[in-house]
């Protein structure tokens, strides 16, 4: 069974930092590109980073609102992807899902964990 | 970078109806890149639908998707209880991924 489970969310004041961590099992994770996306809550999904799979490959991507503030890393000995985030503000509060890419040459997202509340609160 | 924009932000329908979802991007996508998720409250984003019209394991055949170029559609043949949600698409291209703003999609 695939899991993945989020950890490292809590609450910070603006201009702090955090680390998430997503630990993956049940599948191949060096196989697999693993992303981050957010969500505030009842609003829509917003695609935060992604980092390309394979030891040798470790491309990595982050949309505008996040470049430069987040930083995504895996281990894959450990299977575990992270984001660490810097430079928090209020509007980086949401629930950030961690997420497989299976690379099947499709660009999707197969599998997601069950999101962690990120809130950035003075 | 690609902006998806769904239409109608809300459909209310009943049980037992067709249900049909848009989503129009503003340049052309690839049609691999094109996916639609269901969420329901609560809940993590669920895979429905991959390289436009490809369903995902699990995946009940009254789902289907269609499309090309800048217009995707999502159709739901028969609406059930359970299909009352809300639904993005998604695409990908130059390693960035975007979604749509969702559909939601209420009991009339």
């Amino acid at each position: 069974e695939v899991q993945l489970v989020e950890s490292g969310g809590g609450s910070v004041q603006p201009g702090g930092s955090l680390r998430l961590s997503c630990a993956a099992s049940g599948f191949t994770f060096d196989n697999n590109h693993m992303n981050w996306v957010r969500q505030v809550p009842g609003k829509g999904l917003f695609w935060v980073s992604g980092i390309f799979a394979g030891d040798s490959d470790r491309r990595t991507s982050y949309a505008d609102f996040v470049r430069g503030r987040f930083t995504i890393s895996r281990d894959n000995a450990k299977n575990t992807v992270y984001l660490e985030m810097t430079s928090l503000r209020a509007e980086d509060t949401a629930v950030y899902y961690c997420a497989t890419d299976p690379r099947d040459g499709y660009g999707h997202f197969d599998y997601w964990g069950q999101g962690i509340l990120v809130t950035v609160s003075s | 970078e690609v902006v998806l924009t769904q239409s109608p932000d809300t459909l209310s329908l009943s049980p037992g109806e067709g249900a049909t979802l848009s989503c129009r991007a503003s340049q052309s996508v690839n049609s691999k890149f094109l996916a639609w998720y269901q969420q329901k409250p609560g809940q993590a984003p669920r895979l429905l639908i991959y390289g436009t019209s490809n369903r995902a394991a699990g995946i009940p055949d009254r789902f289907s998707g269609s499309g090309s170029g800048t217009d995707f559609t999502l159709t739901i043949s028969r609406l059930e209880p359970e299909d009352f949600a809300a639904y993005y698409c998604q695409q990908y291209g130059d390693s960035l991924y975007s979604f749509g703003q969702g559909t939601k999609l209420e009991i009339k």
